[in-house]
C-alpha cells in the first residue's frame, strides 16, 4: 500500500511565524503535490513537483514555497504565516512513470490542520 | 483551462436510497475524470476514475459513474446507501498533456439518514 504521512496533524502558529509542513512518501512516486481545503472551495493547488529540485506553482503559489531535495520529501513552507492561511493542508503523491503523467491516481496523505493566530 | 462544477454542497439520502451526485466537468481536449471520498479526519482515497475505453466504470464499495461526453458529465451512483457512505464526495479533472494536475470540484457532502 501506498503511505503517505504529514509531519503533523494539527498545527498552531502566530502570525509571522516561518511555518514548514512535511510531507514523505514511501512509494518510490515522482509526483508530489500540496493543496490546501477550505469548505466550500474545495481543494486547490499550491505547487506540486514532479522530481527532485524541481517545483511548479499551481493555481494559489502566493504567500507559500516549497522544497524538494530528496525523492520522498517534499515540504510546504510559509515565509511569514498569515491568518487567511489557516486551513487544512493535503500532500499528495502519484506513480508518474506515464509518459503524459495524466491519468496516474493521486495518492493523499490524512492532512494538517493549520490555525494561524 | 479545466473545471468541475459539482451540483449540490449538499445531498441527504435514506439508508438503501439511491446515491446521486453529479458532477460536470468543461474541457477543451479529452479528460481523464476521478471521484475522490473523504471520510471524516482523514486524506481523499480514490473511488473511481475514467481514463479510456468503457464509458461506465466500476469503483470501490459499490460505486459507479458514467462517462457522457455528450453531456460533459460524470456523475456518481450507488444503488443502495450505506451509513458507512457519509462522506464529503469530490469529482476532479486532468487532461492530456497537463502533467497530473488536478482540478476539484467544490465536493458534495453526503449524509446517509435511517
Amino acid at each position: 500500500d501506498v503511505k503517505v504521512t504529514q509531519s503533523s496533524r494539527y498545527l498552531v502558529k502566530r502570525t509571522g511565524e516561518k511555518v514548514f509542513l512535511e510531507c514523505v512518501q514511501d512509494m518510490d512516486h515522482e509526483n508530489m503535490f500540496w493543496y490546501r481545503q477550505d469548505p466550500g472551495l474545495g481543494l486547490r493547488l499550491i505547487y506540486f513537483s514532479y522530481d527532485v529540485k524541481m517545483k511548479e506553482k499551481g493555481d494559489i503559489p502566493e504567500g507559500y514555497s516549497v522544497s524538494r531535495e530528496k525523492k520522498e520529501r517534499f515540504s510546504l513552507i510559509l515565509e511569514s504565516a498569515s491568518t487567511n492561511q489557516t486551513s487544512m493542508y493535503l500532500c499528495a503523491s502519484s506513480l508518474g512513470r506515464d509518459p503524459l503523467g495524466s491519468s496516474d491516481t493521486q495518492y493523499f496523505g490524512p492532512g494538517t490542520r493549520l490555525t494561524v493566530l | 483551462a479545466q473545471s468541475v462544477t459539482q451540483l449540490g454542497s449538499h445531498v441527504s439520502v435514506s439508508e438503501g436510497a439511491l446515491v446521486l451526485l453529479r458532477c460536470n466537468y468543461s474541457s477543451s481536449v479529452p479528460p481523464y475524470l476521478f471521484w475522490y471520498v473523504q471520510y471524516p479526519n482523514q486524506g481523499l482515497q480514490l473511488l473511481l476514475k475514467y481514463t479510456t475505453g468503457a464509458t461506465l466504470v466500476k469503483g470501490i464499495n459499490g460505486f459507479e459513474a458514467e462517462f457522457k461526453k455528450s453531456e460533459t458529465s460524470f456523475h456518481l451512483t450507488k444503488p443502495s446507501a450505506h451509513m458507512s457512505d457519509a462522506a464529503e464526495y469530490f469529482c476532479a479533472v486532468s487532461t492530456t498533456g497537463g502533467g497530473n494536475k488536478l482540478t476539484f470540484g467544490t465536493g458534495t457532502q453526503l449524509k446517509v439518514e435511517l
